[in-house]
């Protein structure tokens, strides 16, 4: 079973910085089966990467994503005030989808 | 414009059955796997249980299986989960998601584009 531990637990920034999130998997995994999720409170998770790094259709290019193996990372190139919430990266495998435990992304 | 609506939730004794239901509109529900993917409170999320998009196939987390059945009816574009011997860790909103598959030369793409708000269920005597 594959195991996502996601860094960090929680990142404070202000609006116009760069945030980079961290996806480690205990094993190597296909990019083509790793997914990066946002989710607000009240609302339903909203897909924004999948294959590591193919922006969601209406995704704006400020998220990108990268990484292979065991390493992905989510990058927020210029934070909008929307943009604060969790984050969650998401693997397939072997008819089983994990989630890591997410970062929340928070207003400093 | 693809959605996806879950109801049933609600206050439950431990050891007592709950079934959620989801229901699909915009796109074509009979062409897709569904999934249920659930967030315990102050946790993450966590996923549940996978249908295929004609039902032959179902797949479910550790923690659920054998207590939980994912299912879904094609003509009512409706998928289901129903919950037996709920217990206090159960507790949590449960969303219904869509699976996309995307397939090319190469490799095959998999992703749950489409969410639904969530239910609530509460665990509790």
């Amino acid at each position: 079973e594959i195991v996502l531990t996601q860094s960090p637990g929680t990142l404070s920034s202000s609006p116009g910085e760069r945030a980079t999130l961290s996806c480690r998997a205990s094993q190597s995994v296909k990019n083509s089966y790793l997914a990066w999720y946002q989710h607000k409170p009240g609302q339903a998770p909203r897909l924004l990467i999948y294959g590591a790094s193919t922006r969601a259709a209406g995704i704006p290019d400020r998220f990108s994503g990268s990484g292979s193996g065991t390493d992905f990372t989510l990058t927020v190139s210029r934070l909008a005030p929307e943009d604060f919430a969790l984050y969650y990266c998401q693997v397939y495998d072997n008819s089983r989808w994990t989630f890591g435990q997410g970062t929340k992304v928070e207003i400093k | 414009q693809a959605q996806l609506a879950e109801s049933g939730g609600g206050v439950v004794q431990p050891g007592r059955s709950l079934r959620l239901s989801c229901a699909a509109s915009g796109f074509t529900f009979s062409s897709f796997a569904m999934h249920w993917v659930r967030q315990a409170p102050g946790k993450g999320l966590e996923w549940v249980a996978v249908v295929w998009y004609d039902g032959s196939k179902k797949y479910y987390a550790d923690s659920v299986r054998g207590r939980f059945t994912i299912s879904r009816d094609n003509s009512q574009k409706t998928l289901y989960l129903q919950m037996n011997s709920l217990r206090d860790e159960d507790t949590a909103v449960y969303y219904c998601a869509r699976l996309s598959e995307y397939s090319t030369l190469y490799d095959t793409y998999y992703y749950l584009d489409v969410w639904g708000i969530g239910t609530t269920v509460t665990v509790s005597s």
